[in-house]
């Protein structure tokens, strides 16, 4: 266990759904990201989030939409979907914004169908 | 891009043998670090390395870097079957981490 919990593991949602993915950190890192990693592509980068504050946002088309109450948690929203939006979902926490290493939760494996 | 570029794309060895990896990058950087990942599962840290620093051993790794060149390596001495993993190098990039594609290395028993 790396202390960062995604939840759930797995997903299935139509076009047409919305669904929310959780992460949650009890390390007391300040930065908290969302990646994106799809098949035979390196992972990137969606949202970067520093005490609550967004500082990054890479392009994500607004069908995503991220959302941090606090330092221990954020969500990623997402509603009508495409199929190409099928991947790996990884979130990770630092203690400070791409200087210490991050810790990584186990991913939610979204399919879109 | 920042992105680094890890060198081999996939590598096959037997247990028992040492495995090399390859990363290189293109801009300055504060630190680079490898990752593992099992297939499928999130990442994992293994080494952080600081631009200062030339060389950094952690049990059986030892990780190598060379700023002039923009690159580092990563050696897995006395391999095993349960290194079998993807390794991603990732280099901060302002407040973010740009991960490379990875060398996905397999150890054959």
């Amino acid at each position: 266990e790396t202390g960062v919990t995604q939840t759930p593991r797995h997903l299935v949602m139509g076009m047409t759904n919305k669904k929310s993915l959780k992460c949650e950190q009890h390390l007391g890192h300040n930065a908290m990201y969302w990646y994106k990693q799809s098949a035979k592509k390196p992972l990137e980068l969606m949202f970067v989030y520093n005490f609550k504050e967004q500082t990054e946002n890479n392009s994500v088309p607004s069908r995503f939409s991220p959302e941090c109450p606090n330092s221990s948690h954020l969500f990623l929203h997402l509603h009508t979907l495409q199929p190409e939006d099928s991947a790996l979902y990884l979130c990770a926490s630092s203690q400070i914004p791409g200087s210490t290493e991050a810790f990584f939760g186990q991913g939610t494996r979204l399919t879109v169908v | 891009s920042q992105q680094g570029e890890e060198d081999p794309q996939a590598l096959s060895i037997q247990e028992g043998e040492n495995a090399t990896m390859n990363c290189s990058y293109k801009t300055s950087i504060n630190n680079l670090q490898w990752y593992r990942q099992n297939s499928g599962r999130g990442l994992v840290h293994l080494i952080l390395i600081r631009s200062n620093e030339r060389e950094k051993h952690s049990g059986r790794l030892r990780v190598t870097l060379d700023t002039s060149k923009k690159s580092s390596s990563l050696l897995i001495t006395a391999s095993r079957a349960a290194d079998t993993a993807s390794y991603f190098c990732a280099t901060n990039y302002g407040q973010n981490f740009v991960f490379g594609p990875g060398t996905r290395l397999s150890v054959l028993p």
